[in-house]
């Protein structure tokens, strides 16, 4: 069960798009549909934005989008906020019948 | 309103016990699977596991496996984390959350604090 790889940190401008990748094997995100990604900012609990790879909940903002290929999945947020800074996780159910998150990329707003 | 309340955190020696609850409230607490997750302050999210809403089925990372126990009473719609054989590295923030059906969590409690030290 070793955690998804994830970059520690990634940063954009007001405006821009970035892309966060977060990287599994064979067991978990590249043969299942089962990956999910949490916002969590600052002393607050996590957030669910991505489900199912790509499907967001209600209420999420259409400028998260998720996708995946291979064995990497990917978060994009588009048309950044300020109030996007936060650190971001994904996660995967595995062939164990187990979940999995990754290590977490912290997002900054410059 | 959905909400989930965790309960139960505090200060206890290494090898000691302690008993985590989590209050659901706002939906139908039986018809989900629930999880458990940890973190350490200013590290990343660690999933514990995972319970049937039935009960009857559970699973377990292998970190835990052994020592913590998943449970829960629908009738009172609590969940629960038994942890024993507690160790330093144990010391966390312990959250409680709602599974989706799709193995992601869609709703999450605010977390309760286990400090593990002598």
């Amino acid at each position: 069960q070793s955690a998804l790889t994830q970059p520690a940190s990634v940063s954009g401008s007001p405006g821009q798009s970035i892309t966060i990748t977060c990287t599994g094997t064979s067991s978990d995100v590249r043969d299942l549909k089962y990956v999910s990604w949490y916002q969590q900012h600052p002393e607050k609990a996590p957030k669910l934005i991505i489900f199912d790879v790509a499907k967001r909940p209600s209420g999420v903002s259409n400028r998260f989008s998720g996708s995946k290929s291979g064995t990497t999945a990917s978060l994009t947020i588009s048309g950044l906020q300020a109030e996007d800074e936060a650190d971001y996780y994904c996660s995967s159910y595995t062939s164990s019948s187990t979940l999995v998150f990754g290590g977490g990329t912290k997002l900054t707003v410059l | 309103e959905v909400q989930l309340v965790e309960s139960g955190g505090g200060l206890v020696l290494p090898g000691g016990s302690l008993r985590l609850s989590c209050a659901a409230s706002g939906f139908t607490f039986s018809s989900y699977w629930m999880h458990w997750v940890r973190q350490v302050p200013g590290k990343g999210l660690v999933w514990l596991a995972r319970i049937s809403g039935d009960g009857s089925s559970s699973r377990y990372a292998d970190s835990v496996r052994g020592r913590f126990s998943i449970s829960r009473d629908n009738a009172k719609k609590t969940l629960y984390l038994q942890m024993n054989s507690l160790r330093v590295d144990d010391t966390a923030m312990y959250y409680c959350a709602r599974d989706t059906w799709d193995f992601a969590m869609d709703v999450w409690g605010r977390g309760t604090t286990v400090a593990v030290s002598s």
